[in-house]
């Protein structure tokens, strides 16, 4: 089936330091992808909706200049959150829904745990 | 503002018995309704979804109930295995490819 690549899947880094996530649809297209934080316990909050070839819509309270995100083909969207400290330390999940624009299925990638010393 | 509720954080069942998980939302532009199962350190995995034109759907061991009246949806696992065991998330759209609108999550724990 459908499947959704994140990486990587652990980061621990320094206060200051910029990391990239990967989400990459591995047997569909992609024109949607979304980013979702997940804290402890909580939901998963949407960050942003990335599409394909356009910028990115960002949630209220989201700082797009601190989570940039770049959706440069339709298969992969990265999210990089500059210079991190740790507060940015989260489980951040993507998901991407196929080309034809339909809500079912929506697919997710494994997550990653970014955790910021 | 919560527009999607799971107000149990936990829900404990037998191995065998029915599991049922419930989900309210407030948002009335809602049409569209999907469970997700999540295991820990893994992205939520699709189970179940149901549209606003039914009440009922079913696969398998999973049937989705919606009461539109009440803006209540509930997920039915019958009978429920130990594998079942994880975090069930809600999650609720309006038309659209608009993003998906999660709840809090309920944790299913399967006693065997």
């Amino acid at each position: 089936g459908a499947v959704v690549s994140q990486h990587p899947s652990w980061v621990i880094c320094k206060s200051g330091t910029s990391v990239k996530i990967e989400c990459r649809s591995l047997d569909f297209q992609a024109t949607t992808m979304f980013w979702y934080r997940q804290f402890p316990k909580q939901s998963l909050m949407l960050m942003a909706t990335s599409n394909e070839g356009s910028k990115a819509t960002y949630e209220q309270g989201v700082e797009k200049d601190k989570f940039l995100i770049n959706h440069a083909s339709l298969t992969l969207s990265t999210l990089t959150v500059t210079s991190a400290h740790p507060e940015d330390s989260s489980f951040y999940i993507c998901s991407a829904r196929p080309r034809s624009g339909m809500v079912e299925p929506q697919h997710f990638g494994d997550g990653t745990r970014l955790s910021i010393l | 503002d919560q527009q999607v509720k799971q107000n149990s954080p936990s829900l404990s069942v037998q191995e065998g018995r029915i599991s049922i998980l419930n989900c309210d939302y407030t948002n009335s532009m809602f049409d569209y309704f999907l469970w997700y199962k999540k295991y820990p350190a893994e992205g939520p995995t699709f189970l179940i979804s149901i549209s606003s034109i039914k009440d009922k759907n079913e696969d398998g061991r999973f049937t989705v109930f919606l009461n539109k009246s009440a803006k209540h949806l509930s997920l039915h696992i019958v009978p429920s295995q130990p594998g079942d065991s994880a975090v069930y998330f809600c999650a609720a759209t309006p038309p659209g490819n608009t993003p998906l609108v999660f709840g809090k999550g309920t944790r299913l724990s399967v006693i065997a």
